[in-house]
C-alpha cells in the first residue's frame, strides 16, 4: 500500500460547481497536510497548509483533515476556469530532525468548463 | 524577488553525457530540495539539504549528486545520463519544511 493515494482523475466540472478533491494515507505519523496547485508546465505552488485534524478556509478553498480516517479533502466553491490545474496533496510527519521530507500524492487533474 | 530560479529550462542530452542543473533562491531559506516529476509517478524527492553544509538522500538518489554551494544555491549533477533520467526536475526551498516553494522546472530529455 502506497503511503499516499490520490485519484488521478481527470475530473471535469462546469463553472460554478463545488469541487471535492481527496487523498488517503497510511502513515499515522503524518501531522502536516498540504495542498499544492500546479498549472500545466509550471512548478507546484502551495495552496493550503493544515496542521493535525480540522478545517481551514481561505476564500473559496476549504481544507479538511480527518486523522481518524486518514483522509484529507480540498473543497473548491464556485469553481472558475482559472482553477483548472493539477492538485497535489502532500504530507509530512513533522518539522524537525529528518522530517524534512514531504510525501506527495500523484495529483488530480481538474478542468473547469466555462 | 525572483523566488526560486532554475537553469536551464530545457536540455537534451545523449546517453552517457553529464550535466549540472542549477538552482538559486533569494528568500534566505535554509532548506533546499531536488525533485523529479514523471507521468503517473508524481513528485519524488532526489536529494535535499536541510541547511547549508548538509545534504541527504531522498527517495530516488541513484545516478545523481548534489552540491549545496552556499545558502542560496543547490545544484544537481548527472554524471552519466541515462534515458531513465528523462523527466521534469524541480528545485524547491523552504524555511519551514512543510511550506516549500518550487521553481519553474527543467525539462530534460536523454536520448
Amino acid at each position: 500500500q502506497k503511503e499516499v493515494e490520490q485519484d488521478p482523475g481527470p475530473l471535469s466540472v462546469p463553472e460554478g460547481a463545488i469541487v471535492s478533491l481527496n487523498c488517503t494515507y497510511s502513515n499515522s505519523a503524518f501531522q502536516y497536510f498540504m495542498w499544492y496547485r500546479q498549472y500545466s508546465r509550471k512548478g507546484p505552488e502551495l495552496l493550503m497548509y493544515t496542521y493535525s485534524s480540522g478545517n481551514k478556509e481561505d476564500g473559496r478553498f476549504t481544507a479538511q483533515v480527518d486523522k481518524s480516517s486518514k483522509y484529507i479533502s480540498l473543497f473548491i466553491r464556485d469553481s472558475q476556469p482559472s482553477d483548472s490545474a493539477t492538485y497535489l496533496c502532500a504530507m509530512s510527519a513533522g518539522s524537525g530532525g529528518s522530517n524534512y521530507k514531504l510525501t506527495f500524492g500523484k495529483g488530480t487533474l481538474l478542468t473547469v468548463n466555462p | 524577488n525572483a523566488g526560486v530560479t532554475q537553469t536551464p529550462k530545457f536540455q537534451v542530452l545523449k546517453t552517457g553525457q553529464s550535466m549540472t542543473l542549477q538552482c538559486a533562491q533569494d528568500m534566505n531559506h535554509n532548506s533546499m530540495y531536488w525533485y523529479r516529476q514523471d507521468p503517473g509517478m508524481g513528485l519524488r524527492l532526489i536529494y535535499y539539504s536541510a541547511s547549508e553544509g548538509t545534504t541527504d538522500k531522498g527517495e530516488v538518489p541513484n545516478g545523481y549528486n548534489v552540491s549545496r554551494l552556499n545558502k542560496r544555491e543547490f545544484s544537481l549533477r548527472l554524471e552519466s545520463a541515462a534515458p531513465s533520467q528523462t523527466s521534469v526536475y524541480f528545485c524547491a526551498s523552504s524555511e519551514y519544511p512543510n511550506e516549500q516553494f518550487f521553481g519553474p522546472g527543467t525539462r530534460l530529455t536523454v536520448l
